[in-house]
């Protein structure tokens, strides 16, 4: 969905390094996710955000964390960045008032030498 | 906690076929139910959703999925397959409680279409 951007499409980093993935939204929602998708484990949720000021952890947040910076935008970091991090990060927004239906960006591939 | 059961890693159909995709759930009451279908190098695009009501539910693309509370199941349905079908389909489980809506993914199941 272009309403939901995440950049960038791709990275490929060495182990250690710090990296940003961001994601933006068009659509006013207010809630952000942030998900990894692994083959073989579908989508597992990283972290999520109903509001600015609410960030929670999701199913697998160790070794990641997230900024809010705006209701638009929602940053998930690597801090020191390891191989089995390597996997396919989607962001998605929702708005409560519009049954809270999911929509995701096109992706962001990481690879992690 | 809530958790989801695509039970086909992968299918494979003739196009014109019939297509069938299998999910179970495991919730403590009626859950919102999802299908999403993602294309090679895609996002993951919304097909169709159950929130309460009618249990056979019209998405897009001509498919459908139909609810059975009795089984746990909430399978994905479409009359004849198209080439373009073919892709990844993931089912999921919503919590319609608690203020939120944090999904629960299947594994999926991957669709190829043979001409």
């Amino acid at each position: 969905d272009a309403d939901v951007t995440q950049t960038p499409r791709n990275r490929i980093t060495k182990t250690g390094k710090r990296i940003m993935l961001e994601c933006s939204q068009t659509k006013g929602h207010d809630r952000m996710y942030w998900y990894r998708q692994d083959p073989g484990l579908g989508l597992r949720l990283i972290y999520y955000s109903f509001d600015v000021k609410d960030i929670n952890k999701g199913e697998i947040s160790d070794g990641y964390s997230v900024s809010r910076q705006a209701q638009a935008k929602f940053s998930l970091s690597l801090e020191s960045a390891i191989p089995n991090q390597t996997a396919l990060y989607f962001c998605a927004t929702s708005d409560l008032n519009g049954g809270d239906i999911q929509y995701f960006g096109a992706g962001t591939r990481l690879s992690v030498l | 906690a809530q958790s989801v059961t695509q039970p086909d890693i992968h299918i494979t159909v003739s196009e014109g076929a019939s297509l069938e995709l299998r999910c179970n759930y495991s919730y403590g009451a009626t859950p919102y139910l999802f299908w999403y279908v993602q294309s090679p190098g895609q996002g993951l695009q919304l097909l169709l959703k159950y929130f309460s009501g009618d249990t056979l539910v019209q998405g897009i693309k001509g498919f459908e999925a139909e609810f059975k509370r009795s089984q746990s199941s909430f399978n994905l349905r479409k009359p004849s397959v198209h080439w373009s079908d073919a892709a990844e389909y993931f089912c999921a489980v919503g919590d319609p409680t608690g203020g939120g809506n944090k999904l629960t993914f299947g594994t999926g199941t991957q669709l190829k279409v043979e001409l």
